[in-house]
């Protein structure tokens, strides 16, 4: 079953302070994978997306990883900012038949950063 | 920068009610996607659209639902008879190519009583 999980479920940090957040994915055939920021009440908006050749790719203080063979991947936040506190969430795309996708979405970690 | 856009905002409305819910896609784009996220779980994708035809619908998308483009900027969604387990946001994307990055609206908070 195509199935894509997030930790920590939840994390506080300070202002300043870099965070890790990991991925794991069972989705097959992989397609590529999306990091997607969204405020409480937004919609997501798309942070980085990659394909399985593509180890590590960042966006300003957004920096994503994939390890295609592990299926892993994590998010790592540089320098967090107040702005930053929103719920960031794996997307895993999944190649069907023709030009149809599949997106498997994660449940999201939820990051507080506190001042 | 163009973007999504989605109405109402918000959206109050008797069980079994009609309800339609608009969203206008970035211009030139092809692919149309309406998802939903009940409060504290996961986006769950509904439907896709291309060419004026569903392309992917999930088992989600039963015979309440149904998708238009009745003309060349608006995409909308219908669920005909609301039921209290509808009530969710209902989020619009597009995208140019399918591979691509879809842009999120954001959103149309339902609520059915």
């Amino acid at each position: 079953k195509n199935q894509v999980e997030q930790s920590p479920q939840s994390l506080i940090i300070l202002e300043g302070k870099n965070c890790t957040l990991q991925c794991n994915y069972t989705v097959s055939p992989f397609s590529n994978l999306r990091w997607y920021k969204q405020d409480t009440g937004r919609g997501p908006v798309s942070l980085t997306i990659m394909t399985f050749s593509e180890n590590t790719k960042s966006n300003g203080r957004y920096t994503a990883t994939l390890d295609a063979d592990t299926k892993q991947s994590s998010l790592h936040i540089t320098a967090s900012q107040l702005s930053d506190s929103a719920s960031y969430i794996c997307v895993v795309s999944a190649s069907n038949a023709g030009n149809n996708r599949k997106l498997i979405w994660g449940l999201g970690t939820s990051l507080a950063v506190n001042p | 920068e163009p973007e999504v856009t989605q109405t109402p905002s918000h959206q109050v409305t008797q069980m079994g009610q009609e309800v339609i819910l608009r969203c206008v896609p970035i211009s030139n784009h092809l692919y149309f996607y309406w998802y939903r996220q009940i409060l504290g779980q996961k986006v769950e994708f509904l439907v896709s659209f291309y060419n004026n035809e569903i392309s992917e619908k999930s088992e989600i998308f039963d015979d309440q639902f149904s998708v238009e483009r009745p003309d060349g900027s608006n995409f909308t969604l219908k669920i005909r008879s609301t039921k209290l387990e509808d009530s969710a946001m209902y989020f619009c994307a597009s995208t140019g190519l399918v591979q691509e990055t879809q842009y999120f609206g954001p959103g149309t908070r339902l609520l059915v009583l």
